[in-house]
């Protein structure tokens, strides 16, 4: 198995433009979720799933969208970047949405916005 | 708000035990304490983790306290590979999404 797979790994983008960040995980796990981590602090939850077609927002999501169309991808679309979502991106998953169950996480993307 | 309280900073010999300390003064019964690593901006890493009884698996050893308002993570033999920010976390048991991580501890293993 891959694991969870993150692309890109570096990513600039100039103010106001929009990317969309890859996720991936071939361990057939229900629950996905993405965190962000800026310099210096723990990682903050910014959109989850329990399963494809399914999302929610976690305590930083302003400025972020998710989609689960599939079990295996879990993108990140940042509609227009701003610099202060310049941050470390890490995604995540685990078998269910469980507290009981490990969360298995990316490489993580290190996205700077100018 | 992270639920938990760690120092920021720990030095610990090569080959010696690191024992990494966190509070969580405010630990409900349906919350389990959580330990993950992240060395050098990697993803996290999972060590180990328990809900009231002390756990050791073939990474660590997880010490919580009685009245659960604390709890240790033993490395009982620190390696150089060893170094990495360590995060305690508390978790609902039936909520995965109740995973905040703080600041963590960084934790250096000196040769």
């Amino acid at each position: 198995n891959a694991g969870v797979t993150q692309t890109p790994e570096f990513q600039v983008l100039k103010t106001g433009q929009s990317m969309t960040l890859q996720c991936a995980q071939d361990m057939n796990h229900e629950y996905m979720s993405w965190y962000r981590q800026d310099p210096g602090m723990g990682l903050r939850l910014i959109h989850y799933s329990v399963g494809a077609g399914i999302t929610d927002q976690g305590e930083v999501p302003n400025g972020y969208n998710v989609s689960r169309s599939t079990t295996e991808d879990f993108p990140l679309r940042l509609l227009s970047a701003a610099p202060s979502q310049t941050s470390v991106y890490f995604c995540a998953s685990s078998y269910q949405p469980s507290s009981t169950d490990t969360q298995y996480f990316g490489p993580g993307t290190r996205l700077t916005v100018l | 708000d992270a639920k938990t309280t760690q120092p920021p900073s720990m030095d610990c010999a090569e080959g010696r035990a690191a024992n990494l300390p966190c509070n969580h003064s405010t630990i409900s019964g349906n919350e389990y304490v959580y330990w993950y690593r992240q060395i050098h901006s990697q993803g996290p890493q999972y060590i180990i983790h328990g809900l009231k009884n002390n756990e050791t698996n073939e990474m660590a050893s997880l010490i919580i306290t009685e009245d659960r308002k604390s709890s240790t993570l033993i490395l009982p033999h620190a390696t150089l590979r060893d170094t990495a920010v360590y995060y305690c976390i508390v978790r609902d048991r039936y909520n995965n999404n109740d995973m905040r991580f703080g600041a963590g501890t960084r934790l250096t293993v000196k040769p």
